[in-house]
């Protein structure tokens, strides 16, 4: 079965630039969307088709997808930013990455 | 405003069965494929099943396959999930959500609140 693998953890200062990675084989031939879930809240779709913000979604958040690997790019991240982000493509299903943490320290 | 609301979670023991509803309102039910999302307590997500806007085609993981069966009336938005011959690792805040455009395999734009699956003796 696919497996796209994330790290569990990563930490950034405010207002600085934070990278998140997703990983999986032949990644880039596939689009990725990137959620956002706060603790006790639903997830939060803030990226879709690789690129894509929803409407309401701010424009630091960002995304690219190439090789084996996509990446969700917060600009200027702010403290509200604080949540655990799973990426997601599509296979023969729809496989989840298992979650990262970002921390705003 | 699209709004998914789920019901029917609860405490129930290892080998029963479990019915949960997600009542949709907001948009055209039918147009929308839609899927369950669990997640165990403190861990991450796994999709667990999806069903197509007309209700004729439907997916599951293989973690559940042969237990699990979704449904969906459209006379009252309502999509289900019947869960049978339940085990303790189904222990899950279970998600209904619905897709961005009208297909089956693209993201989810809005999820419910969920609701808490507790398999335990």
């Amino acid at each position: 079965s696919y497996e796209l693998t994330q790290p569990p953890s990563v930490s950034v200062s405010p207002g600085q630039t934070a990278s998140i990675t997703c990983s999986g084989d032949k990644l880039g031939d596939k689009f990725v969307c990137w959620y956002q879930q706060k603790p006790g809240q639903s997830p939060v779709l803030v990226i879709y088709q690789d690129n894509k913000r929803p409407s309401g979604i701010p424009e630091r958040f960002s995304g690219s997808n190439s090789g084996n690997t996509a990446t969700l790019t917060i600009s200027g991240t702010q403290a509200i930013d604080e949540a655990d982000y799973y990426c997601q493509a599509w296979d023969s299903s729809a496989v989840f990455g298992g979650g990262t943490k970002l921390t705003v320290l | 405003e699209v709004q998914l609301v789920e019901s029917g979670g609860g405490l129930v023991q290892p080998g029963g069965s479990l019915r949960l509803s997600c009542v949709a309102s907001g948009f055209t039910f039918s147009n929308y494929a839609m899927s369950w999302v669990r997640q165990p307590p403190g861990k991450g997500l796994e999709w667990v099943s999806a069903i197509s806007g007309r209700g004729d085609r439907t997916y599951y993981a293989d973690s559940v396959k042969g237990r699990f069966t979704i449904s969906r009336d459209t006379s009252k938005s309502t999509l289900y999930l019947q869960m049978n011959s339940l085990r303790a690792e189904d222990t899950a805040v279970y998600y209904c959500a619905k897709v961005i455009v009208a297909s089956i395999w693209v993201p989810f734009d809005y999820w419910g609140q969920g609701t808490l699956v507790t398999v335990s003796s």
